[in-house]
């Protein structure tokens, strides 16, 4: 069975870095693109960017370029997405995708990591 | 950037269809899916390639792509079908999603 299992919650504060986690399984990790999607409280969804895990080419959204970034190990079939120096704004339940092979939709989500960003 | 609106609610009623629009410049060259949220919940796929259902999906659900407009279709709406519902395509290699819509079965 395919899955994405996402880390746990996080309350953190502002200026402060971050790492979550979005681990595969149930598949060849390798094959398929993973990408990070973003729900802020009450809104929409919104693509953040996405990973080729085989090479760690990866491609941002303008809104998200130079926020975040995107990495994987392999070994451990695992993505991550990481910010440097939080901000209030970016309190929202954030999702990996995996992208299906040689088509343009996602095909399995995470249950969503919630982040709270709070002085 | 490529933007996608879709209309923020529709009602419809039990056993009525419900149609979701989703705009955006010259929509119909790029392939549209659509994702189903329920409240809690992480998204499902429900329409992808503009019309194909995935494995699973009830027939109910019918997608369409033309001229600037892809359209989910939800033919004789059900109670369990009151979720907010998303379109997405691909522009230049970016994601876009659109706005979403509460779609709620009175």
């Amino acid at each position: 069975e395919v899955q994405l299992v996402q880390s746990g919650a996080e309350v953190k504060k502002p200026g402060e870095s971050l790492r979550i986690s979005c681990q595969g399984a149930g598949y060849n990790f390798t094959i398929h693109w993973i990408s990070w999607v973003r729900q802020t409280p009450g809104k929409g969804l919104e693509w953040m960017g996405r990973i080729d895990p085989s090479d760690s080419y990866s491609n941002f959204s303008p809104s998200f370029q130079g926020h975040v970034t995107i990495s994987t190990d392999k070994s451990i079939s695992t993505a991550y997405l990481q910010w440097s120096g939080l901000k209030a704004s970016d309190t929202a339940i954030y999702y990996c995708a995996r992208q299906t092979l040689g088509g343009e939709y996602f095909d399995y989500w995470g249950q969503g990591t919630l982040i709270t960003v709070s002085s | 950037s490529y933007e996608l609106t879709q209309p923020p609610s529709v009602s419809v009623s039990p056993g009525q269809t419900a149609s979701i629009t989703c705009s955006g410049d010259n929509l119909e060259d790029k392939f549209v899916c659509w994702y189903q949220q329920q409240p809690g919940q992480s998204p499902v796929l429900v329409i992808y390639q503009d019309s194909e259902r995935p494995s699973g999906i009830p027939e109910r659900f019918s997608g369409s792509n033309s001229g600037n407009t892809a359209t989910l279709t939800i033919s004789g709406t059900q109670a369990m079908d009151e979720a907010d519902y998303y379109c997405q395509a691909w522009d230049s290699s970016t994601g876009v999603f659109g706005t979403g819509t509460k779609v709620t079965v009175l």
